[in-house]
């Protein structure tokens, strides 16, 4: 099955710097990758997807890039706030109804 | 989008006991997903619920344990048998509708 792997687990940026979170996929059959915001004790949202006929998506200071041939693909935070500050999620699936797989989870921290 | 909602919000169980879980989604879907998110960590699927049908259980997840029904394409329910404090976590329910939408989540503590 589908196998997610998520880095880094934690990362502290200042404000209005850039974040950058990666994830590999192993099944080349995904073709669905987004990404979730999960504050804390409070829902997964989904902030950006992609899925694998376009190479990027930008969502104004969120933006999603995958590389399909090397099974990654990453999430891209300009301009950070504190409200920025979560825990993120990327997922791959294989479209239509099947599973969808998650990676470890990122804790972003934006420090003012 | 969809709107999800899982109730109850939190509850304060005995080991031994169970608890059903409710989910109701705003519209119909074909699948719906059942997670389990320990504090701090990842979402893992415990089960996909397909209407009419048995649901799909992941590895290390049973159905003895997880009973769940899908009476329609709107509603699912997630049982928590014979409860012991390891099952203490935060049960979310999930839906697709071109992209995939979770509940609130459901707190669980077990005495």
């Amino acid at each position: 099955g589908e196998n997610v792997e998520q880095h880094p687990s934690t990362l502290s940026v200042q404000e209005g710097d850039s974040a950058v979170i990666k994830c590999t996929y192993s099944d080349s059959a995904s073709n669905y990758f987004p990404w979730y915001k999960q504050e804390l004790g409070k829902r997964p949202q989904l902030i950006i997807d992609i899925r694998s006929n376009v190479g990027e998506k930008k969502d104004q200071r969120i933006a999603v890039t995958l590389n399909k041939t090397a099974k990654h693909f990453s999430l891209h935070i300009t301009e950070t706030q504190p409200e920025d500050s979560a825990v993120y999620f990327c997922a791959a699936s294989i479209g239509g109804n099947n599973d969808m797989r998650f990676g470890a989870g990122t804790r972003l921290t934006v420090k003012p | 989008s969809a709107v999800i909602s899982q109730k109850p919000s939190r509850d304060i169980c005995q080991r031994g006991t169970s608890l059903t879980i409710q989910c109701q989604v705003d519209s119909q879907v074909t699948m719906m997903f059942w997670y389990r998110q320990q504090p701090g960590q990842s979402l893992t699927l415990i089960a996909t619920a397909n209407q009419g049908s048995e649901a799909t259980y992941e590895s290390g997840f049973v159905i003895d344990k997880f009973p769940i029904s899908r009476p329609n394409l709107t509603f699912s329910t997630l049982t928590v048998s014979n409860m012991s404090p390891e099952d203490s976590s935060i049960y979310l329910c999930s839906a697709r509708r071109e992209t995939q939408y979770f509940g609130p989540g459901t707190r669980l503590l077990v005495l």
